[in-house]
């Protein structure tokens, strides 16, 4: 079962941009998997906002804001998630997830985020 | 709206069982798979079961596979999950989550509030 890899922590100050990763391991390819995003707030459960396989396939999740968006960076192995226009509102929990074919479909560690 | 709320958490021993319900609301209940995730104490997610919109196929995480049992009951808008033999790395916070599909794209959305099991002696 494969190991998301997504750094325990991340910080940034209001109206800055925070770009939230998630490494796949070296014996996958993250250009042949759709990567999704949650967001989780303390008490609450988890949040979709959306999923990224390429420019051209990609989703939103309903209600979710336009400056959460998602990339690869190929040469990393990485899938991102890129806040823009940080608000107080968007410290949370951040986890990634993938869902291979014929496989279980695995989750990061999480990456909270912390809005300065 | 579409509503998903957890019931059945509870104190249990090491080696007992427990059964967790989740009534769904708000949508055509059998046109959607449903998965059952859980969360441990301050720790990530970790996806446990997965059945489709007619029961007919399950799939279960390694960690559990042969101790929990997913069901539901498309009559009644609920989901299940039966959990036996278990160990006290099942404590966690349970979520059921609707699987949404878009083209090759599968997602959980939304997600209920969760119930904790808490396995001590």
């Amino acid at each position: 079962q494969p190991v998301l890899t997504q750094p325990p922590s991340s910080s940034a100050s209001p109206g800055e941009s925070a770009r939230l990763t998630c490494t796949l391991p070296s014996d996958i390819n993250v250009g042949s998997y759709n990567i999704y995003w949650y967001q989780q707030k303390p008490g609450s459960p988890p949040r979709y906002l959306l999923y990224y396989y390429s420019d051209s396939d990609k989703g939103q999740g309903s209600g979710v804001p336009s400056r959460f968006s998602g990339s690869k960076d190929a040469s990393a192995n990485t899938g991102i998630l890129l806040i823009s226009g940080l608000q107080s509102e968007d410290e949370a929990d951040y986890y990634c997830m993938i869902w291979p074919s014929n496989a279980p479909v695995v989750f990061g560690g999480g990456t909270k985020l912390t809005v300065l | 709206e579409v509503q998903l709320v957890e019931s059945g958490g509870g104190v249990v021993q090491p080696g007992g069982s427990l059964r967790l319900s989740c009534a769904a609301s708000g949508f055509t209940f059998d046109d959607y798979a449903m998965h059952w995730v859980r969360q441990a104490p301050g720790k990530g997610l970790e996806w446990v079961s997965l059945i489709s919109g007619d029961g007919g196929s399950t799939y279960y995480a390694d960690s559990v596979k042969g101790r929990f049992t997913i069901s539901r009951d498309n009559s009644k808008n609920s989901l299940y999950l039966q959990m036996n033999s278990l160990r006290t790395e099942d404590t966690a916070l349970y979520y059921c989550a609707k699987e949404r599909l878009y083209s090759s794209s599968n997602w959980f959305d939304p997600w209920g509030q969760g119930t904790l099991v808490t396995v001590s002696s």
